[in-house]
Formats: structure tokens, sequence, C-alpha cells
């Protein structure tokens, strides 16, 4: 079973300081780990994954994730937070050793950037 | 990058209609492709797993004979909604399993349905 938490419904933060946007995650086996965004009304955009390697992960629009295997953690950063990336954001989990790939999703978590 | 076009963005229906989703991957072949609904402000909820050429996989909970999910060839996959009702109504988003990327997915960018 792979199930993932996001434990905070909404972010605000004011734009230029840091964001930080928290997941946890459940799997079996080791976890294949994605960050996507969302825009009202738009499909997912995929930010940065997970698979293997290095445990500081870089992906688009300066955004990172920091991948925590005693903790079980997968959370998402920004130096620097834009307007523009007030947004949902979600974050998956599959378990590595599944051949279904299907993605488990948290709830979402709102970012919310105040000029 | 890949791209995944999903077709039509929105749309509005009566009662009792049939309404056809397409979801194209336009630059790569995908043998997997799966069906979300989200309602407002929520999270993606699974509904099926396409496979090319073979039947639809329906997690529980979802009508298969509600929602018609062919996956015909290797860059498409339709859902229907057949007589679509207004708890119908919903964004439903495809994804493609990128097979030249194996641990990728690419999103389509939704459709809204309006049952009236």
């Amino acid at each position: 079973a792979q199930s993932v938490a996001q434990p905070e419904d909404q972010v605000n933060v004011a734009e230029g300081n840091p964001l930080t946007v928290k997941c946890t995650y459940s799997v079996s086996g080791n976890p294949y780990l994605f960050w996507y965004v969302q825009y009202p009304n738009r499909g997912l955009q995929f930010l940065l994954k997970y698979i293997t390697g290095d445990n500081l992960v870089k992906g688009s629009y300066g955004f990172e994730a920091e991948f925590n295997k005693s903790q079980t953690s997968f959370h998402l950063k920004k130096p620097s937070a834009l307007v523009s990336d007030s947004a949902l954001y979600f974050c998956a989990v599959r378990d590595m050793g599944a051949n279904d790939y299907k993605l488990s999703f948290g709830a979402g978590t709102t970012v919310t950037v105040r000029a | 990058g890949a791209v995944v076009s999903q077709h039509p963005s929105w749309v509005i229906c009566k009662s009792g209609t049939s309404v056809k989703i397409e979801c194209r991957s336009l630059d790569f072949q995908a043998t997997t492709m799966f069906w979300y609904r989200q309602f407002p402000k929520q999270s993606l909820m699974l509904m099926a797993t396409s496979n090319e050429g073979s039947k639809a996989t329906y997690e529980q909970g979802v009508e298969k004979d509600k929602f018609l999910i062919n996956h015909a060839s290797l860059t498409l996959s339709t859902l229907t909604v057949t007589s679509a009702h207004p708890e119908d109504s919903s964004f439903y988003i495809c994804s493609a399993r990128d097979q030249g990327a194996p641990y990728g997915y690419t999103f389509g960018s939704g459709t809204r349905l309006t049952v009236v």
C-alpha cells in the first residue's frame, strides 16, 4: 500500500520569503516521489521527482525538495517565493516495487504568496 | 517535452446525454493512461487505468458502465460519461505514462464537465 500526507491545507507567505510545503509518505518498498503544481482549471504541471541518488532534488521554477528516508518526508522548498507561485501543490508517491504504475496523491496544499 | 492534449477543456451537457473526453499523447507513445476525477479544492481520485489494446481497470466504487474507457491506440484514450447526471459534474484529468521516460507521467489540462 502507498499513501501521501500533506499536513497543511494552506501555506501563506510574503513574496521574497522562503516557501516550504510539507509531504510525508508511506510505501511498502522504496518510493518514487513527485511534486506537481496546479493552477485553476488546469491539469498538473510537473515540478520535480526523486527516483534515486542525491537526496536534494532541484526542479522547475527554482523549486527543490529533499528526500529524507528516516523521516519518510519529501518537503518542497523555494528560497524566495513569488506571487506567481500561488497555486495548489500536490505531492505524489509510487511504490518502486509496484507494477501498476499508479500514483497516490496527497490532499494538496494551497499556497498563497502575498505581495 | 512530453505533451498530453485533452479535449474538450470544458463541456456543458443535458442530463441523460453522453459526453466523450479525449486524451492524446502528442509526441510519445503511452501504453498506460490514467483517468482522474477532481472535486473542487480536493485531490485527484483515480478512476481507472487504461492499457492500450486491453480493458480498463477500474478503481473500487467507479461504475465501469457509466464511465466507459477506450484505449485503442498508443496515443489515444477516451473517457465517455454515459447518461450523465448533475452529480457527474466534475473536473476530469487524464495522465499518460511516458514509455521513453519510465518514471515520467504527463497530465492533460483537464476537462470541466457540467451536467444541467
